[in-house]
């Protein structure tokens, strides 16, 4: 069965410091992973999607990801924070019995001046 | 393109009132999902469908229903609303199941009094 393990609830990095948000995933076979972002009061948005081609995935607004197969881990980073970073972002795991997206729980990001 | 919209975007019931949140979607995607999302749970979902005149139960499906008419249309209905159903209810789609990436509504806020 596939699961997902956001290791942080919550995130405090000060603007222009590099953001590390941490996840490891479980699956039986291999995964597509991603990672969403959700400002407040907002749907969600995908901020790039891992699905076996490179292990180096980049996303939209300078984030990327790195998938490791070994350490079960797809970190979301990014070198500098910006203000408008701060949100709650959720890693994703691809494969639930239903088809659906099988979510973490969420970090929600802080950035302080 | 409007992606997909979901109707209300707020809405307060009383308990052992129903009520009828409408998704709809212009990409021609077969998958459509209910998701919620309450505080430090992440989304889960609650039915899900994989073409007209198809549903099918989620992880938390209990005091909700569905239906699918028509494609682009997916409607989730409380039939007597409960405390334990306020919520923020978010929709998706997607092109397929599985591995390809699900695109979210701006969600739904619910209120049951």
């Amino acid at each position: 069965a596939q699961s997902v393990t956001q290791l942080d609830s919550h995130v405090s990095v000060s603007e222009g410091t590099p953001v590390l948000l941490r996840c490891n995933y479980s699956s039986s076979y291999s995964p597509s992973l991603f990672w969403y972002v959700q400002h407040p009061n907002k749907g969600l948005q995908l901020l790039l999607k891992y699905t076996s081609a490179a292990t180096l995935v980049k996303g939209i607004n300078g984030f990327e990801a790195e998938f490791k197969k070994s350490e079960t881990s797809f970190h979301l980073t990014k070198p500098s924070a910006h203000m408008s970073d701060a949100a709650e972002y959720f890693c994703v795991v691809s494969g639930g019995s239903q088809g659906n997206l099988i979510f973490g729980k969420g970090t929600k990001l802080s950035v302080k001046p | 393109n409007a992606g997909v919209t979901q109707t209300p975007k707020f809405r307060v019931l009383k308990t052992g009132q129903s009520m009828t949140l409408l998704c709809a979607q212009d990409m021609n995607h077969e998958y459509m999902y209910w998701y919620r999302q309450d505080p430090g749970m992440g989304l889960r979902l609650i039915h899900y469908s994989v073409g007209e005149g198809t549903t099918a139960k989620g992880e938390v499906p209990d005091g909700y229903n569905v239906s699918r008419l028509k494609k682009q249309n997916f409607l989730l209905g409380l039939e007597s609303a409960a405390p334990s159903q306020t919520s923020v209810y978010f929709c998706a789609s997607s092109y397929r199941r599985g591995h390809n990436e699900q695109f979210f509504g701006p969600g739904t806020r619910l209120t049951v009094l």
